[in-house]
């Protein structure tokens, strides 16, 4: 497609539930990022995959936490057994490799109620 | 780890005025770039500087990445409400195997019209 793709755009849980978020990047970028984006602030690096290399896991804040990218496309994050405080605006972005600047999806709110 | 800090957290000013908005760390970076979010969206990508001492314009904003590659101001003349949004730095290490960048806290600006 012609931008970053993410769904749902909202997602409320009830805590303790699991959700998968989902990522659709520009078709042809190798690289793909998740952040997490809490209320005001600024973006908390996840986890980043580059083509067939194993990603880079050291931003996931537990084990709750996983993605999963299929070759160069479609990328999940998924919670499990969701807290209050995974509240937050989850934002997927793509670049070629070695490119400027990355393309951000408009993100997945997410509310754990 | 690279740390970016952006100061001022908020900034709320009146439509006409000029502002100035920093970027500073105590790592070398070897580009820095700015992005602009807007309430729902993702960040979207204003410019990338990647010369020590570079300045660049885009329109009414002035961009200047430090003589020693460790800081970057943004500055705005005659702000205008369309200006609001998050301003966020983000940079890439010289050691960086990847596209990976480490994003600032952000700055949260606010034009009055």
């Amino acid at each position: 497609g012609a931008g970053v793709s993410q769904s749902p755009s909202n997602k409320v849980t009830e805590k303790g539930k699991d959700v998968e978020l989902r990522c659709d990047p520009i078709s042809g970028h190798t690289a793909l990022y998740w952040y997490r984006q809490r209320l005001g602030q600024g973006l908390e690096f996840l986890i980043y995959f580059q083509g067939n290399s194993a990603p880079d896991k050291s931003g996931l804040p537990s084990d709750r936490f996983s993605a999963e990218r299929t070759g160069e496309s479609v990328s999940t994050l998924t919670i499990q057994r969701t807290q209050q405080e995974d509240s937050a605006v989850y934002l997927c972005a793509s670049s070629f490799m070695g490119a400027n600047g990355y393309t951000f999806g408009s993100g997945t709110r997410l509310t754990v109620v | 780890t690279q740390l970016l800090e952006q100061s001022p957290q908020f900034l709320s000013i009146q439509e006409g005025e000029n502002l100035t908005v920093y970027c500073n760390s105590s790592s070398v970076f070897s580009s820095l770039q700015w992005y602009r979010q807007e309430p729902g969206e993702g960040p979207v990508l204003l410019v990338t500087v990647v010369t020590g001492g570079e300045v660049k314009k885009l329109k009414r904003l002035t961009f200047q990445f430090g003589d020693a590659r460790k800081d970057s101001s943004l500055h705005i003349t005659a702000a205008q409400p369309g200006d609001t949004g998050l301003y966020l730095c983000a940079g890439r290490a010289w050691e960086n195997a990847g596209n990976m960048l480490t994003f600032g806290g952000g700055t949260r600006l606010m034009v009055k019209p």
